[in-house]
């Protein structure tokens, strides 16, 4: 079957800890994307990458960092700098038309992580 | 700042009805809209996509949009139940811009 995958479903984080949330896709995408959603709000993008070995910060990467070592992998590690991590991440790909374009994003399941 | 609004609702109406959600842009040069339906504490799932000016229909779904008013708007005729649920919409940027989206809950 097509599709993203993401692990673990649910993560528990003690304070100070560094934390890497898995994302993966075989859906031949060329771009990959991580946003987070906070409950009753919309989603934000942290980071984006287009094609393999380069990735863009989004409108929140402050405490996130990630890498894009292979085209079906985009792991998100969130660091002990991200003050408020508790929040519900969703990872997505799509094709590539530029801006404005018309590819289409497809959501995976999602990672809901939890700081103790 | 590029912004999409949206009004959260939570949006009521009975079993058969049409449901109208509403949604605006900033970015006037925004090309491509999607609507997706996210159930609580599950992913966005996409219903539709529009780039050009008017209607766009799918099954019970109704996309409409009017870029000289920057609005796009999702209509669902015959609601059921099983659409309760929050409606993001997004504007195609770089990645997706979303609205914070709309609560709709349709009872029976």
């Amino acid at each position: 079957d097509g599709g993203i995958t993401q692990s673990p479903k649910y993560l528990f984080r003690k304070e100070g800890q560094n934390v890497t949330l898995s994302c993966e896709q075989n859906l031949n995408h060329d771009a990959m994307y991580w946003y987070r959603q906070d409950p009753g709000q919309g989603l934000r993008l942290i980071y984006y990458s287009q094609i393999v070995n380069d990735f863009q910060k989004g409108d929140i990467a402050e405490g996130y960092s990630v890498s894009r070592e292979k085209k079906e992998s985009f792991p998100l590690t969130v660091t002990s700098a991200q003050k408020n991590p508790t929040a519900f991440y969703l990872c997505a790909s799509s094709t590539i038309q530029g801006f404005g374009g018309t590819d289409t994003q497809y959501f995976g399941p999602g990672t809901r992580l939890t700081v103790l | 700042q590029k912004e999409v609004e949206q009004n959260s609702g939570p949006l009521s109406v009975p079993e058969g009805a049409i449901a109208s959600l509403n949604c605006t842009y900033s970015d006037r040069g925004s090309q491509s809209f999607f609507w997706y339906r996210q159930y609580s504490g599950k992913s966005p799932e996409l219903i539709m996509s529009i780039y050009s000016n008017g209607d766009k229909e799918d099954g019970r779904f109704t996309a409409q949009l009017n870029k000289a008013s920057q609005y796009v708007s999702l209509l669902i005729r015959d609601s059921q139940p099983s659409d309760s649920a929050t409606y993001l919409c997004a504007v195609r940027g770089t990645a997706l811009i979303f609205g914070k989206g709309t609560t709709l809950s349709v009872s029976s």
